[in-house]
């Protein structure tokens, strides 16, 4: 079974800017999470989707957003960038609703200039 | 608010040494605990979790972390290091509201 998939890997933006980053979960994993890795703040939760709908969101600004598709494939974007959006943004798929484990992609590494 | 604590930033070991890397979780209810590993610059592996039952729970590659209910600890062990295990390692547990909770994680290195 193919693991989580993230696209793309490494990004390079302008302040201002926005981006799109995307997920393909394993097949059959209908809910996703979005995290951001930073050195200063280790890791943060942004935001999870499950059958399309987001169930729960971290304490991040309106830039930031997401959406799931009916194949469970996710996308989050930051609008606006900022030179502190710069991080490793992960995406975790599971398998269940809730309180299961979660797998990891590789990770987009978005560095913002 | 429910949190998870990893008291050591970094850690070194010798090649063949056993490791033990702690963990702590705030108070609650059953708490679901995982331990994942991350190699510079890639995603996080999973190694482990302890959802109920036994409290000394097998992972991958040899790992093995115990649940301690009176020491809210769930720490986790291997009884000998490879060079191949230097990485950084992440406790986690999950919230109420179905998200994760990291602890700032440990960095293990391996001496020769």
């Amino acid at each position: 079974k193919a693991g989580v998939t993230q696209t793309p890997r490494y990004l390079i933006k302008t302040r201002g800017q926005q981006v799109t980053l995307s997920c393909s979960p394993i097949s059959g994993h209908r809910s996703v999470s979005w995290y951001q890795q930073t050195p200063g703040q280790g890791l943060q939760f942004l935001f999870e989707y499950f059958s399309e709908t987001q169930r729960n969101k971290g304490n991040f600004p309106g830039r930031f957003s997401g959406r799931q598709f009916s194949n469970s494939r996710s996308e989050m974007n930051v609008s606006t960038l900022e030179l502190g959006d710069s991080a490793l943004y992960l995406c975790a798929s599971s398998p269940a609703a809730v309180n299961t484990e979660a797998f990891f992609g590789q990770g987009t590494r978005l560095t913002v200039v | 608010a429910q949190s998870v604590t990893q008291p050591d930033i970094h850690i070194t070991v010798s090649e063949g040494a056993s490791l033990e890397l702690r963990c702590n979780y705030s108070y609650g209810a059953t708490p679901y605990l995982f331990w994942y590993v991350q190699s510079p610059g890639q995603g996080l592996q999973l190694l482990l979790k302890y959802f109920s039952g036994d409290t000394l729970v097998q992972g991958i590659k040899g790992f093995e972390a115990e649940f301690k209910r009176s020491q809210s600890s769930f720490n986790l062990r291997k009884p000998s290091v490879h060079w191949s295990d230097a990485a950084e390692y992440f406790c986690a547990r999950y919230n109420q509201g179905g998200k994760l909770i990291f602890g700032q994680g440990t960095e293990l290195s391996v001496k020769p």
